[in-house]
C-alpha cells in the first residue's frame, strides 16, 4: 500500500460544482502539503499544514480551502470549481525536522 | 514569489552523461532538491544538497551547487532509457514549503 494515498485519481466535474480531494498518509508525518501541477509551470504550493491546528496559505490559495481532519488526513476543497483549476494535484508529507517530502500519485482534475 | 528556472527539454544518447541545470533565487535556502517524475506518477526525491556544500555524489548522480551564482546542476552519468522523465529542482524557502522549477524533460535515445 502507498504511504501517501490520494483519492480520487481522476475527476471530471462542471463549473460551479464543489469538489473535495482527499489525502491520507500512513507515515506518521506532521507536515502535509497540497500542490498543483500545470504543464510548463512546475508545482505550485496551495496550502500546507504542520499539525491539525496549524494551516497556512501557499502561493496560490485563492479559490481553495483545506481541512486537516486528523494527523493522517488533509483534504483540499474547491468551493466552486472553475476551468482554470483544471490541473494535476499532489499531496505531500514530511516529518518534523526532516529534509524530504513524500508525494502521492496525484489527482487529475478536469473542470468543464 | 521566487522563481526557480530550468530549461524545458534535454535529449541525450544512452550511455552519455546528462547535465540538467537550474537557477534559484533565494540565497537563504537551506536545502536544494532534485525530484524525478515518471509518466503518471508522483514526484520521487532523487537527491538533495545542504546549502553549505558545493558537491554531493550519490552513485550515478552528482549535484553541484554554486551559491555565488545561485546555480544548481544535476549530472547523471551513463544515462539509461529508464532515466527518461521530468526532473524538477526545488528550493526550500522555509518550513519545507518547497518552490519548484518548471521541470526539465529528459529524453534518452537508444
Amino acid at each position: 500500500d502507498a504511504d501517501v494515498t490520494q483519492t480520487p485519481r481522476n475527476r471530471i466535474t462542471k463549473t460551479g460544482k464543489r469538489i473535495m480531494l482527499e489525502c491520507s498518509q500512513t507515515k506518521g508525518h506532521d507536515r502535509m502539503y497540497w500542490y498543483r501541477q500545470d504543464p510548463g509551470l512546475g508545482l505550485r504550493l496551495i496550502y500546507y499544514s504542520f499539525d491539525v491546528k496549524d494551516i497556512n496559505k501557499g502561493e496560490i490559495s485563492d479559490g481553495y480551502s483545506v481541512s486537516r481532519q486528523a494527523q493522517a488526513k488533509f483534504s483540499l476543497s474547491l468551493e466552486s470549481a472553475i476551468p482554470n483549476q483544471t490541473a494535476l494535484y499532489f499531496c505531500a508529507t514530511g516529518d518534523r525536522g526532516g529534509e524530504k517530502l513524500f508525494f502521492g500519485s496525484g489527482t487529475q482534475l478536469s473542470v468543464l | 514569489g521566487e522563481d526557480v528556472e530550468q530549461s524545458l527539454f534535454l535529449s541525450v544518447r544512452e550511455g552519455d552523461s546528462s547535465v540538467i541545470n537550474c537557477t534559484y533565487t533565494d540565497s537563504s535556502s537551506t536545502y536544494l532538491y532534485w525530484y524525478k517524475q515518471e509518466p503518471g506518477a508522483g514526484l520521487q526525491l532523487l537527491t538533495y544538497i545542504f546549502s553549505n556544500m558545493d558537491m554531493k555524489q550519490d552513485q550515478r548522480l552528482t549535484v553541484l551547487l554554486n551559491k555565488k551564482d545561485k546555480h544548481l546542476s544535476l549530472r547523471i552519468a551513463d544515462t539509461q532509457t529508464g532515466d527518461s522523465a521530468i526532473y524538477f529542482c526545488a528550493e526550500d524557502t522555509g518550513r519545507r514549503a518547497l518552490t519548484f522549477g518548471s521541470g526539465t524533460r529528459l529524453q534518452v535515445q537508444p
